[in-house]
């Protein structure tokens, strides 16, 4: 299975709203990301989990907390966003070993729309 | 963060003929990937070429890598369809800590 899943595909919530985006991948993959993609632009790193420990936080505002409770699944909890975090939100997968970059495998992402 | 310059931005051209798209980044790397995005979808890894490659095939696709100059190309030859797409290159920061550094990507539509 070289698959990584996302739900939900869509997304509308208010800025008063408390929702969570889920991710799923059984590859064995120990590194799992969120990216955040606008428009016509490269995705934006936001976290990096390694073996479930948080690696990487790109600075992201506290209004996105992230989670990962095993190996295979990652979630991204939102609250109190704004309307400028519309966005296509993607979640990817990589081996890890040692340091070496490895190919990541995306899911088809959240399209989320913040009213 | 972004490392470079992909271009053009934008490439169009008729079903069967070849395209090439160019990356060019600031910093010494391990290894530069490309990735296929389609519209509103999840990016597809498509080639990995390591620092002391210089060319590397799959199926249509060849990539080269000049660490001289700091640039990488990706050409697609014969093209369909369905290739029309995003073109992203990525290359690994230094020093490598899992995050990719991503160029602004070339838009390629296939004119049938």
């Amino acid at each position: 299975d070289t698959e990584v899943t996302q739900t939900p595909k869509h997304l509308v919530m208010g800025m008063t709203n408390k929702k969570s985006l889920k991710c799923e991948q059984h590859m064995g993959h120990r590194a799992m990301y969120w990216y955040k993609q606008k428009a016509k632009k490269p995705p934006e790193l936001m976290f990096v989990y390694s073996y479930e420990k948080l690696s990487i936080n790109e600075s992201v505002p506290s209004r996105f907390s992230p989670e990962c409770p095993n190996s295979s699944l990652l979630n991204l909890h939102l609250h109190a966003l704004q309307p400028e975090d519309s966005a296509l939100y993607l979640c990817a997968s990589s081996q890890v070993s040692g340091q070496e970059i490895h190919e990541q495998f995306f899911g088809p992402g959240t399209r989320l729309t913040v009213l | 963060s972004q490392q470079g310059e992909e271009d053009p931005q934008a490439l169009s051209i008729q079903e069967g003929e070849n395209a090439t798209m160019n990356c060019s980044y600031k910093t010494s790397i391990n290894n530069l990937q490309w990735y296929r995005q389609n519209s509103g979808r999840g990016l597809v890894h498509l080639i990995l070429i390591r620092s002391n490659e210089r060319e590397k095939h799959s199926g249509r696709l060849r990539v080269t890598l000049d660490t001289s100059k700091k640039s990488s190309s990706l050409l697609i030859t014969a093209s369909r369809a369905a290739d029309t797409a995003s073109y992203f290159c990525a290359t690994d920061a230094k020093p490598p800590n899992y995050q990719l550094i991503w160029g602004a990507g070339t838009k390629l539509i296939i004119k049938p």
